[in-house]
Parts: structure tokens; sequence; C-alpha cells
């Protein structure tokens, strides 16, 4: 069974700081990583999608894979209240995602 | 990036009725769709992968006689939950491939009475 876990949350952080969202995957040959954001009662919207091992950033967003580890990231830097949503980490073709990590940014 | 429709947003209907959802994408061409279903604060589950001119390929679990589905061109893909009840109730979004990033429609959701 492949599976990506993701930390449920929520995730606190103040206006301005950074956000570090967290996601391990089970299948060692996975190939292709993506983050999406859902505001609630929507859609996911895709954010970022990283193939190769290191960081790829892309404005205020950075992902970040570690294929060795397994473990695939995404840094949100100066959060905004309008950031406030759950992140989904998927995996693969077809897409596996995690349960997702809910990101509450304070103002 | 590349715009994925759904229609209906919203849809209510009783027990016993079929439903059909339509997912378009809007500016490109996708020969594969995929099928989601989301229940409430749980994450997107994969239902079946749609490929134009040919049957769709169904997850684990999922009854194909049940989901109908038809991806009649390379623009439309349809959802039939045919004889509906209440526990499919749920929000389903369709996605779709412009390379290899993946787009999801709106979603639609459904209550079943």
């Amino acid at each position: 069974q492949k599976e990506v876990e993701q930390n449920s949350g929520p995730l606190s952080v103040p206006e301005g700081a950074i956000a570090s969202l967290n996601c391990t995957y089970s299948d060692r040959g996975s190939q292709s990583f993506f983050w999406y954001r859902q505001y609630s009662g929507k859609s996911p919207e895709l954010i970022m999608f990283i193939y190769s091992n290191g960081d790829k950033e892309d404005g205020r967003f950075t992902a970040q894979l570690n294929k060795a580890s397994q473990y695939v990231s995404l840094l949100i830097r100066d959060s905004q209240p309008s950031d406030s949503a759950t992140y989904l980490c998927a995996v693969n073709t077809p897409l596996v995602f995690g349960k997702g990590t809910r990101l509450s940014v304070i103002a | 990036g590349a715009v994925v429709s759904q229609h209906p947003s919203w849809v209510i209907c009783k027990s016993g009725t079929s439903v059909k959802i339509e997912c378009r994408s809007l500016d490109f061409q996708a020969t594969t769709m995929f099928w989601y279903r989301q229940f409430p604060k749980q994450s997107l589950m994969l239902m079946a992968t749609s490929n134009e001119g040919s049957k769709a390929t169904y997850e684990q679990g999922v009854e194909k006689d049940k989901f109908l589905i038809n991806h009649a061109s390379l623009t439309l893909s349809t959802l039939t939950v045919t004889s509906a009840h209440p526990e499919d109730s749920s929000f389903y979004i369709c996605s779709a491939r412009d390379g290899h990033p993946r787009y999801f429609g709106p979603g639609t959701r459904l209550l079943v009475l």
C-alpha cells in the first residue's frame, strides 16, 4: 500500500513568519511530487511540483525534496492570513494524497 | 495555468436516482482525466482514471457499474452515479493533465436524500 503521511495540524504561525510543512512517502520509486492548497469547501489548487532532489523556489514558496529520506517539504515565507488553508502533499501518477496539514496564519 | 470546469457544482437528489457530473478541460486537450471523491475532513481518494476512447480504470473497491465513466472526447469526461444512496453523498472532483502537473476542477457537491 503506497502511503503519503502528513501531520494533520493545525500548524499555527504568526503573520510574516515561515511556515514549514512536511510530508513523507512510502514508495521509494516515486518520481513526482506535488503540493496543493485547499480552502474549505473548494477543490485543490496546485502550488508547486518538484521532480529532482534539492530545492525549487517560486515566489514565497519553496519545495524541498530528499528522495533518500523519502521526504518532501513546503516552506512558505512571509506567511499571510490568506495562506490559511489545508495543504495536501501528493506523490506520483496517479496521484496519491496525504491527508493534509491545516495551516493557520495568525494576524 | 490550465482550466478544468465541472458541472453542476451542487446537486441534491432523492435516493435511487442517477446523477451525471461533467468535467471539461477548457483550454487544453486531456487524453486522461481522473475522478476523485472527498468525504468531510478526509483526503482525496482516486476513484478511477478515465482515458479518451477507452474504458476507465477503476481503483480497488470502486464499483464500475455504480460509477459509470465516459470519456467521449479529448475535452469531456462524465461520471454518472447510478442509483445514488445517502452514503454516496460526497465532494466529487475531476482532474486533468496539461503536461505533467495536474489541475483540478472546482468540484461537485452531491447530497443524496
